[in-house]
């Protein structure tokens, strides 16, 4: 079965610190993406960064990078200079079978000033 | 761009009452996605359409049906709703083409507040 674990319910950090939030995943596949999604208040799903699986590069957004380890199936997200824009929900997602996009339960994040 | 426009934002219903939410994309995507988001559940896949007259159950189809009524629109169905189904919903359409690494970022909608009392 192909599931997304985000095992931290809650997060906080001081603005301008650096924070990461973890994803495990498990899949029997080889090539994929995986995306992280952040959902504001607002409710509007946004997408933050995305990985390509056969890479072997972290990928980078400006303040936001990964820590893709493939072989322990792991993609967690770091976020270095935080603001208060960042808080929200953060969502890592994994295509299941290459087509179908499932969540994990998410990471609620407080950046406090 | 619209992008993924969903309706309507809000809805209360009474329970065994039925509706209908709609869902339409002006991307061209070929896949489409019902989900429902809970406090502590993340999103949770309902129904999901690869491409036009396909739909596939996820992880919770129980409750619900859909309609591919073409590629631009994808309905999601509660025929007797219960207060179990007091949620938030999501759709969204992908593309993620027919190369080898798929694509499969998603569009979203702005989401479906939706109450049963």
């Amino acid at each position: 079965a192909q599931t997304v674990t985000q095992s931290q319910p809650e997060m906080s950090v001081q603005e301008a610190e650096t924070v990461t939030l973890s994803c495990t995943y498990d899949t029997s596949e080889s090539n994929y993406y995986l995306f992280w999604y952040k959902q504001p208040p607002s409710r509007q799903m946004i997408l933050v960064i995305r990985q390509e699986a056969y890479k072997q590069q972290n990928a980078t957004e400006n303040r936001f990078s990964v820590n893709f380890q493939k072989a322990a199936k792991s993609f967690s997200l770091k976020i270095s200079d935080s603001q208060l824009g960042d808080t929200a929900m953060y969502f890592c997602a994994f295509p299941y079978n290459t087509d179908k996009l499932i969540f994990g339960t998410g990471t609620r994040l407080q950046v406090f000033p | 761009n619209a992008g993924v426009t969903q309706t309507p934002k809000f809805q209360v219903l009474k329970t065994g009452q039925s509706m209908t939410l709609q869902c339409a994309q002006d991307m061209n995507h070929n896949s489409m996605y019902w989900y429902r988001q809970d406090p502590g559940m993340g999103l949770r896949l309902i129904y999901y359409s690869a491409s036009e007259g396909t739909t596939d159950k996820g992880e919770v189809p129980n409750g619900y049906n859909v309609s591919r009524l073409n590629k631009r629109e994808f309905s999601l169905r509660l025929e007797s709703a219960a207060p179990s189904q007091t949620s938030v919903y999501f759709c969204a359409s992908s593309d993620p083409g027919i190369k080898v690494f798929k694509n499969t970022e998603a569009f979203f909608g702005q989401g479906t507040r939706l109450t049963v009392v």
